[in-house]
């Protein structure tokens, strides 16, 4: 099964943006597919964020607030999510997911910290 | 309200079985595929095997593969996975998670429960 690279960890301030990394192997075309956002704090279930195909395809999960928002950049092969506006309430872990060959893949997950 | 309710975990022996469950409410059970995703201590996110809404498709991760069955019965609302030949790596918690309509292989995992924890050691 096909690895998703998430950078381990990532910082920023309050009210600055996050832009969170997943990057699919380079036999995987990113535009192809559909890019599931998790988001986890500790002690609890990870909480769906959203998924992102593309600017017309794309859905925003229950009660997610619109700061939260997905991208991709196809020259990175590169799945993106972009946190606006960040919160102290958003440190947490975030994962990245997608379906390829009917087995649903997990990046490894980026902590983000905010100072 | 959603809600979905895992058990059966716990402490195993490496080889020996296991059997979790899941059960669901608030919604309409029989409409959705369903999930097992896994986080070991300390570790991301793996997802272990997903069932369509009448068990007519079915998944599994290459790890889990030939060791663990999904089930589901619908008429207890309740999602199922056995665990045989359990080794030192299929240490986690188990969640269960709800599908996005009838068909496995799609969609985000939304919502999740609490989780069960299998911890295999002699």
């Amino acid at each position: 099964q096909p690895v998703l690279t998430q950078p381990p960890s990532s910082s920023a301030s309050p009210g600055e943006s996050a832009r969170l990394t997943c990057t699919l192997p380079s036999d995987i075309n990113v535009g192809s597919y559909n890019i599931y956002w998790y988001q986890q704090k500790p002690g609890s279930p990870p909480r769906y964020l959203l998924y992102y195909y593309s600017d017309s395809d794309k859905g925003q999960g229950s009660g997610v607030p619109s700061r939260f928002s997905g991208s991709k950049d196809a020259s990175a092969n590169t799945g993106i999510l972009l946190i606006s506006g960040l919160q102290s309430e958003d440190e947490a872990d975030y994962y990245c997911m997608i379906w390829p060959s009917n087995a649903g893949v997990f990046g490894g997950g980026t902590k983000l910290t905010v100072l | 309200e959603v809600q979905l309710v895992e058990s059966g975990g716990g402490l195993v022996q490496p080889g020996r079985s296991l059997r979790l469950s899941c059960a669901a409410s608030g919604f309409t059970f029989d409409d959705y595929a369903m999930h097992w995703v896994r986080q070991a201590p300390g570790k991301g996110l793996e997802w272990v095997s997903g069932i369509s809404w009448n068990s007519g498709s079915i998944g599994y991760a290459d790890s889990v593969k030939g060791r663990f069955t999904i089930s589901r019965d619908n008429a207890k609302n309740s999602l199922y996975l056995q665990m045989n030949s359990l080794r030192a790596e299929d240490m986690a918690l188990y969640y269960c998670a709800k599908g996005d309509g009838g068909y496995y292989g799609s969609g985000p995992f939304d919502p999740w429960g609490q989780g069960t924890l299998v911890t295999v050691s002699s």
